[in-house]
């Protein structure tokens, strides 16, 4: 059974350039959930998304952040125009209920540094 | 607003010592808790999680969290530290009934376990 995965593993990217992170959740996992993970701090809650729909996008930055989870396919996180403060841990989850009381399974996360 | 408080950004034990990492929360409901530990480079792993069953929570490796309703904690422990515990614990908080929201996860701020041999 394959877990979550990401890739790329490790992305640079210069100022101003775009970044698209992907994520394959668990087989049969309808539910995504992409976090952040600045240096020295805990996750945060970026966006909430199943098949085809945005569920809760409250923790996304304004501009330059967006994401989708296709019918078929990965679903992808995308930051256009990167700055140096996007450089972080993103951290994709999926699950295969929207309960709260079910488990997250975690990916291996995608490490953005901007140069 | 849910919120979460890890005491201590960093706690170092003796292997063999008895593990006790702090996990406060703030929730207008009772919520789901749970602990997660990550590795070095490496995502989350789930060790236990509260869902308003046995207020004693059983995880992998050994550890274990009891929710206290009255002071709001759901501290975690190992009887007894071992190397391969060295990591950052993180606590977090879902909210079980707002439906948009769905299970998003509130977390702490984190608790770097370090053991000493």
């Amino acid at each position: 059974n394959a877990g979550v995965m990401q890739n790329p593993r490790h992305l640079v990217r210069r100022r101003g350039q775009e970044a698209r992170l992907r994520c394959s959740p668990v087989k049969g996992h309808s539910h995504v959930y992409w976090y952040r993970q600045l240096p020295e701090e805990g996750l945060k809650f970026m966006v909430y998304l199943q098949k085809e729909n945005i569920i809760d996008e409250s923790g996304m930055p304004k501009e330059r952040f967006s994401a989708e989870f296709p019918k078929e396919g990965p679903s992808i996180l995308r930051i256009q125009q990167v700055v140096r403060g996007d450089s972080a841990a993103y951290f994709c989850a999926s699950s295969p209920l929207w309960q709260g009381s079910d488990e997250q399974y975690f990916g291996p996360g995608t490490r953005l540094t901007v140069t | 607003a849910q919120s979460v408080t890890q005491l201590g950004s960093h706690v170092s034990v003796s292997e063999g010592a008895l593990v006790l990492l702090r996990c406060n929360y703030s929730s207008s409901v009772p919520p789901y808790l749970f602990w997660y530990v990550q590795y070095p480079n490496q995502g989350l792993q789930l060790l236990l999680k509260y869902t308003s069953a046995a207020t004693l929570v059983k995880g992998i490796n050994g550890f274990e969290a009891e929710f206290k309703k009255s002071e709001t904690s759901f501290h975690l422990t190992k009887p007894s530290a071992h190397m391969s515990d060295a990591a950052e614990y993180f606590c977090a908080v879902s909210d079980p009934m707002i439906y948009n929201q769905g299970g998003k996860l509130i977390f702490g701020q984190g608790t770097e376990l370090s053991v000493k041999p």
